[in-house]
């Protein structure tokens, strides 16, 4: 059974540019969380969807984030413009609702923001 | 609100020496409690988990035991290896607002030298 897979593994910008982050959960996962650790911080949660539903925003940081789950499969987390912080890992985790407390994480995006 | 605090790092053993890594929390209700592990160069995978008081969650030769009195859930390995070198996240879990989203601790680096 495939993992959580994250695209990309990294990716550098310069301030004010876009960029789109993917996260594809485990196959028949309906809940989808995103978190990120900034430098020297706490892993923090952002959101999470219930198939394409967003159960809980409470953790984004702003109206330059977006978060879209399209179909109830993967995510995509949009930071429109980039600021120098949001710099830091974006992880993405999905759990299946017979379990919903084992969060199976992927291997993190790290986003630089120059 | 919720909160995990756990030492800081990093820590340094020698192998075959005795790990613990001491996890507090304050939550509102019943949290589930997890440690996670992320591996040089890997993403966040689950070590262990207790839903429960007096739970004790063990793999790998790690454990942790759930206490509700104390709100503790310190980690603990009595003989670490070279390949236990990590950062460790303690965390929580509380299903109250629907969510269960993970509330992590600031992470602990160990190093174990040969």
């Amino acid at each position: 059974e495939a993992g959580v897979t994250q695209f990309p593994s990294h990716s550098v910008i310069e301030k004010g540019q876009t960029v789109t982050l993917r996260c594809d959960p485990i196959s028949g996962h309906d809940n989808l969380y995103w978190y990120r650790r900034v430098m020297g911080k706490e892993i923090k949660f952002l959101l999470h969807f219930v198939k394409e539903s967003k159960q809980d925003e409470s953790g984004m940081p702003n109206n330059r984030f977006l978060a879209e789950r399209t179909g109830g499969t993967y995510s995509t987390l949009k930071v429109q413009p980039a600021e120098l912080e949001d710099s830091g890992v974006y992880f993405c985790a999905s759990s299946h609702s017979g379990d919903r407390n084992t969060q199976y994480f992927g291997p993190g995006t790290r986003l630089t923001v120059l | 609100g919720n909160s995990v605090t756990q030492m800081e790092g990093p820590v340094t053993l020698s192998e075959e020496a005795f790990l613990t890594i001491n996890c507090t929390y304050t939550a509102t209700g019943y949290p589930s409690l997890f440690w996670y592990v992320q591996y040089p160069g890997e993403g966040l995978q689950l070590l262990l988990k207790a839903t429960k008081a007096d739970d004790k969650g063990s793999n790998k030769g790690f454990e942790a035991t759930y206490r509700k009195e104390t709100t503790s859930f310190h980690l603990e390995k009595g003989s670490v290896q070279v390949s236990d070198s990590a950062v460790y996240f303690c965390a929580l879990s509380y299903s109250g607002a629907g969510s269960y989203q993970l509330t992590f601790g600031k992470g602990t680096k160990l190093s174990v030298i040969p």
